[in-house]
């Protein structure tokens, strides 16, 4: 089945230990997203590749980056995680054409910074 | 920017219960979404209704444009339904999903 995949589904990292988070697609669509999602809040817009150009989200921390080396993966890369970067990192993917827009997500990675 | 309001924000039913979830949007949005967000955290898609009205199963969703609200029907409530709904609405072309603050759903047996 075609899906969004994210590893690991669970990452620990220490406090300023640099830290990547990976998601790859088999849906060969052209836009891929990522979110923030804090405990009991909804999740936030960090940046999203369409194609090849990027394009961050105004209040994405500069901690935050990505890179999308090819149409199946991208990755978020925190360079110093702090304690209240500890959240749920969403993917998610869209083909932007046409009128259909609809987002499909993949299972998320959950971030503990000690 | 736009705003995306959910109610209620929490909601406790008994089994077997039905239920109707609300989402109102404050301009003309290209999507809008539902989801379920499970126990362990992963976004299931329920329905993509940027206008009209589905099905699927015991689930129904209705999007009406023109006055900006969308409603989620639950009918026969089971246990594995509670979780938390979020709508979440997009308006340009970029696609970036904003998303409401959801509606917590327990269902009792």
């Amino acid at each position: 089945d075609a899906m969004v995949i994210q590893n690991p589904r669970y990452q620990v990292t220490q406090f300023g230990k640099p830290v990547t988070l990976s998601c790859s697609q088999t849906l060969n669509h052209n836009v891929m997203y990522w979110y923030q999602q804090k405990s009991s809040q909804a999740p936030k817009l960090l940046f999203h590749y369409y194609d090849k150009d990027f394009n961050n989200e105004a209040d994405t921390p500069d901690n935050f980056q990505s890179r999308r080396p090819n149409t199946s993966f991208c990755f978020l890369d925190i360079r110093s995680p702090g304690l209240g970067d500890a959240a749920m990192y969403l993917c998610a993917t869209r083909q932007r054409e046409g009128s259909y827009n609809e987002q499909f997500f993949g299972p998320g990675t959950r971030l503990t910074v000690l | 920017g736009i705003q995306v309001e959910q109610s209620p924000p929490d909601l406790i039913l008994q089994e077997g219960a039905n239920s109707t979830l609300r989402c109102n949007f404050s301009d003309s949005v290209n999507n809008l979404q539902w989801f379920h967000q499970n126990p362990w955290g992963q976004l299931i898609n329920l329905f993509y209704i940027p206008s009209g009205t589905k099905q699927n199963g015991r689930l129904s969703a209705t999007t009406v444009a023109t006055e900006r609200y969308s409603l989620l029907y639950i009918s026969s409530s089971q246990t594995t339904d509670s979780g938390v709904y979020f709508c979440a609405v997009a308006y340009n072309q970029g696609g970036k999903l904003i998303f409401g603050q959801g509606t917590e759903l327990s269902v009792k047996p």
